[in-house]
């Protein structure tokens, strides 16, 4: 069964703290996502990776960067986290090609920044 | 970059009750997906459907495609409140990145039982 994990469900960090949110997938896909969802905003694309240590920017990178190390994994790291960072953060994984664009999504984390 | 845009963004009915869903999109795509997700969970892929392809039915989904009007719909039949759950469409941008999706807002499905 397909299977995409977040390192965590709930988080809270202070203001300025670096915070590292950890993908894995255990589906061989080369595509992974990280997302972030706020009300009203639906869902918005923060960076992807398409092959180890390849990343590329998404619609909303700024005060974010990641690491894709490993293929099964993709980080997502909030270098000075800020108060406009809480949200619900979606991780993300397909495989690469046309005709392969199915997403298969983790529980999510919910990040507060006090 | 939105592309997707659901309508109704919130939808209330009774069980038993049909569910329609629609969304709208801008440019030319290679297909178009719909995911289901729950109250904070992630979301769920639940049927894609090709531009080349006009109908698809999935248990008690059915999703329609009609490209020249750039828009989908989703048709839930004989709801349950376990169909409780925000819908959102996506689309493969012709062109675009391979594996990018552009997801729309979503529409909230509320199944009273």
């Amino acid at each position: 069964d397909v299977k995409v994990t977040q390192s965590s469900r709930y988080l809270v960090k202070r203001t300025g703290e670096k915070v590292f949110l950890e993908c894995v997938q255990d589906m061989d896909h080369e595509n992974m996502f990280w997302y972030r969802q706020d009300p009203g905003l639906g869902l918005r694309l923060i960076y992807f990776s398409y092959d180890v240590k390849m990343k590329e920017k998404g619609d909303i990178p700024e005060g974010y960067s990641v690491s894709r190390e490993k293929k099964e994994r993709f980080s997502l790291i909030l270098e000075s986290a800020s108060t406009n960072q809480t949200s619900m953060y979606l991780c993300a994984s397909s495989f690469l090609g046309q005709g392969y664009e199915t997403q298969y999504f983790g529980p999510g984390t919910r990040l507060l920044v006090l | 970059s939105q592309q997707g845009e659901e309508d109704p963004q919130a939808l209330s009915i009774q069980e038993g009750e049909n569910a329609t869903m629609n969304c709208s999109y801008k440019t030319s795509i290679n297909n178009l997906q719909w995911y289901r997700q729950n109250s904070g969970r992630g979301l769920v892929h639940l049927i894609l459907i090709r531009s080349n392809e006009r109908e698809k039915h999935s248990g008690r989904l059915r999703v329609t495609l009609d490209t020249s009007k750039k828009s989908s719909s989703l048709l839930i039949t004989a709801s349950r409140a376990a169909d409780t759950a925000s819908y959102f469409c996506a689309t493969s941008p012709y062109g675009g990145s391979q594996g990018n999706l552009i997801f729309g807002k979503g529409t909230k499905l509320s199944v009273k039982p």
